[in-house]
Protein backbone atom coordinates (compact mmCIF):
# COMPACT_ATOMS: atom_id res chain seq x y z
CA UNK A 1 0.00 0.00 0.00
CA UNK A 2 0.90 3.47 -0.90
CA UNK A 3 1.80 5.98 2.08
CA UNK A 4 3.47 8.16 4.83
CA UNK A 5 5.69 6.44 7.08
CA UNK A 6 7.03 8.22 9.94
CA UNK A 7 8.98 7.00 12.74
CA UNK A 8 9.31 6.68 15.94
CA UNK A 9 5.54 6.92 17.49
CA UNK A 10 7.14 8.35 20.13
CA UNK A 11 10.13 10.42 21.34
CA UNK A 12 12.05 11.75 24.17
CA UNK A 13 14.71 14.18 23.77
CA UNK A 14 17.12 14.92 26.63
CA UNK A 15 18.85 18.72 27.37
CA UNK A 16 21.20 20.05 24.60
CA UNK A 17 20.49 17.23 22.41
CA UNK A 18 19.51 17.00 18.75
CA UNK A 19 16.78 14.18 17.13
CA UNK A 20 15.43 13.18 14.50
CA UNK A 21 12.19 12.22 13.05
CA UNK A 22 12.00 10.36 10.06
CA UNK A 23 9.26 10.53 7.42
CA UNK A 24 9.28 8.34 4.12
CA UNK A 25 6.68 7.88 1.52
CA UNK A 26 6.01 5.69 -1.50
CA UNK A 27 3.76 7.45 -3.14
CA UNK A 28 5.92 9.55 -5.69
CA UNK A 29 5.38 12.99 -4.63
CA UNK A 30 7.15 15.30 -5.01
CA UNK A 31 6.80 17.45 -2.53
CA UNK A 32 6.86 16.97 1.09
CA UNK A 33 6.34 19.20 4.36
CA UNK A 34 6.52 19.05 8.01
CA UNK A 35 3.91 20.60 10.75
CA UNK A 36 4.13 20.92 14.10
CA UNK A 37 0.59 20.64 16.07
CA UNK A 38 0.12 21.80 20.03
CA UNK A 39 -3.19 20.82 21.69
CA UNK A 40 -6.07 22.92 20.57
CA UNK A 41 -4.37 24.88 17.69
CA UNK A 42 -4.40 23.94 13.96
CA UNK A 43 -1.18 22.55 12.41
CA UNK A 44 2.03 25.25 12.04
CA UNK A 45 3.93 24.55 8.78
CA UNK A 46 7.95 24.16 10.04
CA UNK A 47 9.88 22.94 6.32
CA UNK A 48 8.41 22.25 2.92
CA UNK A 49 10.49 20.72 -0.08
CA UNK A 50 9.56 20.76 -3.70
CA UNK A 51 12.22 18.76 -4.72
CA UNK A 52 14.94 16.76 -4.13
CA UNK A 53 17.71 18.86 -2.79
CA UNK A 54 15.40 21.53 -2.49
CA UNK A 55 13.75 23.15 0.90
CA UNK A 56 11.41 26.24 2.12
CA UNK A 57 11.17 27.72 5.54
CA UNK A 58 7.44 27.62 6.87
CA UNK A 59 6.21 30.19 9.32
CA UNK A 60 8.03 28.23 12.14
CA UNK A 61 11.20 27.01 11.15
CA UNK A 62 14.05 28.74 14.29
CA UNK A 63 15.33 25.58 16.15
CA UNK A 64 14.83 22.98 13.10
CA UNK A 65 16.76 21.59 10.18
CA UNK A 66 15.95 19.21 7.30
CA UNK A 67 17.10 17.53 4.16
CA UNK A 68 15.97 16.24 0.88
CA UNK A 69 18.53 13.82 -0.47
CA UNK A 70 16.22 11.31 -2.00
CA UNK A 71 12.66 11.82 -3.26
CA UNK A 72 11.00 9.04 -0.84
CA UNK A 73 12.92 10.47 2.40
CA UNK A 74 11.93 14.22 4.37
CA UNK A 75 14.08 13.90 7.84
CA UNK A 76 13.33 16.46 10.56
CA UNK A 77 15.83 17.46 12.91
CA UNK A 78 14.88 19.47 16.52
CA UNK A 79 17.90 20.80 17.64
CA UNK A 80 18.86 22.17 21.08
CA UNK A 81 18.11 25.71 20.01
CA UNK A 82 14.37 25.16 19.85
CA UNK A 83 13.57 25.43 23.47
CA UNK A 84 10.05 24.07 23.52
CA UNK A 85 10.04 21.36 21.24
CA UNK A 86 6.87 18.75 23.12
CA UNK A 87 4.71 18.93 20.47
CA UNK A 88 3.04 16.17 17.82
CA UNK A 89 4.74 16.65 14.61
CA UNK A 90 3.37 15.47 11.37
CA UNK A 91 4.75 15.09 8.01
CA UNK A 92 2.81 15.24 4.81
CA UNK A 93 3.23 14.85 0.76
CA UNK A 94 1.50 16.11 -2.04
CA UNK A 95 1.85 15.55 -6.43
CA UNK A 96 3.76 18.67 -6.36
CA UNK A 97 3.48 22.09 -4.38
CA UNK A 98 0.98 24.10 -5.22
CA UNK A 99 -3.77 23.40 -5.26
CA UNK A 100 -3.00 20.04 -3.98
CA UNK A 101 -4.29 17.89 -0.92
CA UNK A 102 -1.88 16.89 1.12
CA UNK A 103 -1.44 13.25 2.69
CA UNK A 104 -0.68 12.97 5.98
CA UNK A 105 1.36 10.14 8.26
CA UNK A 106 0.36 8.90 11.99
CA UNK A 107 2.83 11.89 13.58
CA UNK A 108 5.90 11.81 16.06
CA UNK A 109 4.88 12.46 19.21
CA UNK A 110 7.86 14.33 20.96
CA UNK A 111 8.86 15.02 24.29
CA UNK A 112 11.13 16.27 26.73
CA UNK A 113 12.88 14.00 29.85
CA UNK B 1 -1.31 36.76 6.92
CA UNK B 2 -4.02 34.91 5.73
CA UNK B 3 -5.97 33.07 8.58
CA UNK B 4 -8.53 30.69 9.02
CA UNK B 5 -11.73 31.07 11.36
CA UNK B 6 -13.07 27.88 12.17
CA UNK B 7 -16.23 27.16 13.74
CA UNK B 8 -17.75 26.11 16.38
CA UNK B 9 -14.61 24.86 18.37
CA UNK B 10 -16.28 22.06 19.90
CA UNK B 11 -19.40 20.03 20.01
CA UNK B 12 -21.01 17.58 21.56
CA UNK B 13 -24.60 15.93 20.22
CA UNK B 14 -26.35 12.86 20.37
CA UNK B 15 -25.97 9.72 17.89
CA UNK B 16 -28.06 10.46 15.19
CA UNK B 17 -27.92 14.34 14.88
CA UNK B 18 -26.88 16.17 11.98
CA UNK B 19 -23.70 18.34 11.99
CA UNK B 20 -22.45 21.40 10.75
CA UNK B 21 -19.08 22.73 11.19
CA UNK B 22 -17.77 25.91 8.83
CA UNK B 23 -14.72 28.24 7.99
CA UNK B 24 -14.23 31.94 7.07
CA UNK B 25 -11.52 33.17 5.83
CA UNK B 26 -10.46 37.09 5.75
CA UNK B 27 -8.95 36.35 2.00
CA UNK B 28 -10.40 34.17 -1.07
CA UNK B 29 -9.04 30.67 -1.13
CA UNK B 30 -8.26 28.63 -3.84
CA UNK B 31 -9.49 25.56 -2.60
CA UNK B 32 -11.28 24.27 0.38
CA UNK B 33 -9.83 21.06 2.35
CA UNK B 34 -11.42 18.85 5.15
CA UNK B 35 -9.69 16.64 7.42
CA UNK B 36 -10.63 14.65 10.02
CA UNK B 37 -8.23 13.21 12.86
CA UNK B 38 -8.54 10.79 15.46
CA UNK B 39 -6.36 11.20 18.96
CA UNK B 40 -2.64 9.63 17.98
CA UNK B 41 -3.03 9.88 14.09
CA UNK B 42 -2.42 11.96 11.29
CA UNK B 43 -5.23 13.73 9.77
CA UNK B 44 -7.28 12.27 7.00
CA UNK B 45 -8.29 13.84 3.78
CA UNK B 46 -12.26 13.81 3.77
CA UNK B 47 -13.10 16.11 0.69
CA UNK B 48 -11.44 18.25 -1.34
CA UNK B 49 -13.24 21.09 -2.76
CA UNK B 50 -11.51 23.19 -5.94
CA UNK B 51 -14.23 25.60 -7.66
CA UNK B 52 -16.74 28.18 -6.43
CA UNK B 53 -20.28 27.04 -5.26
CA UNK B 54 -18.80 23.24 -5.43
CA UNK B 55 -20.83 20.66 -3.93
CA UNK B 56 -19.46 17.43 -2.75
CA UNK B 57 -20.42 14.37 -0.77
CA UNK B 58 -18.29 11.62 1.04
CA UNK B 59 -21.13 9.46 2.12
CA UNK B 60 -23.23 11.22 5.14
CA UNK B 61 -20.54 14.08 4.51
CA UNK B 62 -21.24 16.97 2.42
CA UNK B 63 -19.10 20.10 1.94
CA UNK B 64 -19.52 22.99 0.09
CA UNK B 65 -16.67 26.06 -1.19
CA UNK B 66 -18.31 29.19 -0.59
CA UNK B 67 -19.37 31.70 -4.04
CA UNK B 68 -17.57 34.29 -2.47
CA UNK B 69 -13.99 31.93 -2.00
CA UNK B 70 -14.03 32.84 1.48
CA UNK B 71 -16.04 30.21 3.68
CA UNK B 72 -16.67 26.55 3.56
CA UNK B 73 -19.05 24.43 5.50
CA UNK B 74 -18.72 20.56 6.43
CA UNK B 75 -22.10 18.55 7.53
CA UNK B 76 -22.43 15.17 8.82
CA UNK B 77 -25.79 14.05 8.88
CA UNK B 78 -27.16 11.02 10.85
CA UNK B 79 -23.82 11.44 13.38
CA UNK B 80 -22.68 7.72 14.52
CA UNK B 81 -19.88 7.46 17.43
CA UNK B 82 -17.03 6.86 14.78
CA UNK B 83 -17.63 10.13 14.11
CA UNK B 84 -15.88 11.42 16.98
CA UNK B 85 -12.33 13.19 16.14
CA UNK B 86 -11.66 16.96 15.54
CA UNK B 87 -12.18 18.36 11.89
CA UNK B 88 -9.67 20.54 10.50
CA UNK B 89 -10.89 22.86 7.49
CA UNK B 90 -7.83 24.17 5.68
CA UNK B 91 -7.32 25.51 2.06
CA UNK B 92 -4.40 26.99 -0.06
CA UNK B 93 -4.34 30.90 -0.64
CA UNK B 94 -4.20 33.02 -3.51
CA UNK B 95 -0.09 33.27 -2.86
CA UNK B 96 -0.36 29.71 -4.51
CA UNK B 97 3.53 28.71 -2.98
CA UNK B 98 1.34 25.89 -2.10
CA UNK B 99 1.21 26.19 1.85
CA UNK B 100 -1.80 24.91 3.72
CA UNK B 101 -3.78 26.97 6.02
CA UNK B 102 -5.40 25.37 8.39
CA UNK B 103 -8.32 26.25 10.66
CA UNK B 104 -8.15 25.60 14.32
CA UNK B 105 -10.34 22.23 14.29
CA UNK B 106 -13.48 21.54 15.66
CA UNK B 107 -13.74 18.59 18.38
CA UNK B 108 -16.54 16.20 17.95
CA UNK B 109 -17.86 14.05 20.64
CA UNK B 110 -21.06 11.85 19.53
CA UNK B 111 -23.19 10.34 22.66
CA UNK B 112 -24.73 7.28 21.69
Amino acid sequence: DGGITQSPKYLFRKEGQNVTLSCEQNLNHDAMYWYRQDPGQGLRLIYYSQIVNDFQKGDIAEGYSVSREKKESFPLTVTSAQKNPTAFYLCASSIIVGNQPQHFGDGTRLSIL
Amino acid sequence: GQQLNQSPQSMFIQEGEDVSMNCTSSSIFNTWLWYKQEPGEGPVLLIALYKAGELTSNGRLTAQFGITRKDSFLNISASIPSDVGIYFCAGHGSSNTGKLIFGQGTTLQVKP
